[in-house]
């Protein structure tokens, strides 16, 4: 049940947008977001939940479609900081763990 | 504590010997997790304990692989007879339910 995202690496100039995309073959209760720099532990940026409840932070935004199963990241006006490879994790019940995607390389460049 | 703190951070150890890793979630935090992250790869689900319920193990990947959480605080993560393919850098996380995972910065396992 491992969700697909897409695509797998994304290159940038900065001041340019981004979409990550993450899919499930499974009903979806809640998706969270983590962004990791190489070397580091992935950091949470987001999570969607079931029902459309949002909490988040940074200048980054998400949506959550239930019906299809997919969430998407937007990144928009991406500077420097925004590098790294960003993960999807999804719930498929309440009070399960996250099962991650993958993961998006994103680089951004001046 | 003010983050998730993981112990050792690296550890380097002979095949056929038993390891264990510390994880201290951030107090208050019910839920604990472990996950394994090979190199360039993405994060493998191991096992998760939340409050006084039963662990969830259904991503030990072999019966080497155990994991205790005692006082609904402190987790170790124990392999036994390590095999080179349980090099990995070892990631905890804790969290409230619903809120997001707080990660620790990992053990790097190398089994040589």
């Amino acid at each position: 049940q491992q969700p697909v995202q897409s695509p797998q690496a994304v290159i940038l100039r900065e001041g340019e947008d981004a979409v990550i995309n993450c899919s499930s073959s499974k009903a979806l209760y809640s998706v969270h977001w983590y962004r990791q720099k190489h070397g580091e532990a992935p950091v949470f940026l987001m999570i969607l939940l079931k029902g459309g409840e949002q909490k988040g932070h940074e200048k980054i935004s998400a949506s959550f479609n239930e019906k299809k199963q997919q969430s998407s990241l937007y990144l928009t006006a991406s500077q420097l900081s925004y590098s790294g490879t960003y993960f999807c994790g999804t719930e498929n019940q309440a009070g399960t763990a996250l099962i991650f995607g993958k993961g998006t390389t994103l680089s951004v460049s001046s | 504590g003010a983050g998730v703190s993981q112990s050792p951070s690296n550890k380097v150890t002979e095949k056929g010997k038993d390891v264990e890793l510390r994880c201290d979630p951030i107090s208050g935090h019910t839920a604990l997790y472990w996950y394994r992250q090979s190199l360039g790869q993405g994060l493998e689900f191991l096992i998760y304990f939340q409050g006084n319920s039963a662990p969830d193990k259904s991503g030990l990947p072999s019966d080497r692989f155990s994991a205790e959480r005692t006082g609904g605080s402190v987790s170790t993560l124990t392999i036994q007879r390590t095999q080179q393919e349980d090099s990995a850098v070892y990631l905890c996380a804790s969290s409230l339910p619903a809120y997001g995972y707080t990660f620790g910065s990992g053990t790097r396992l190398t089994v040589v």
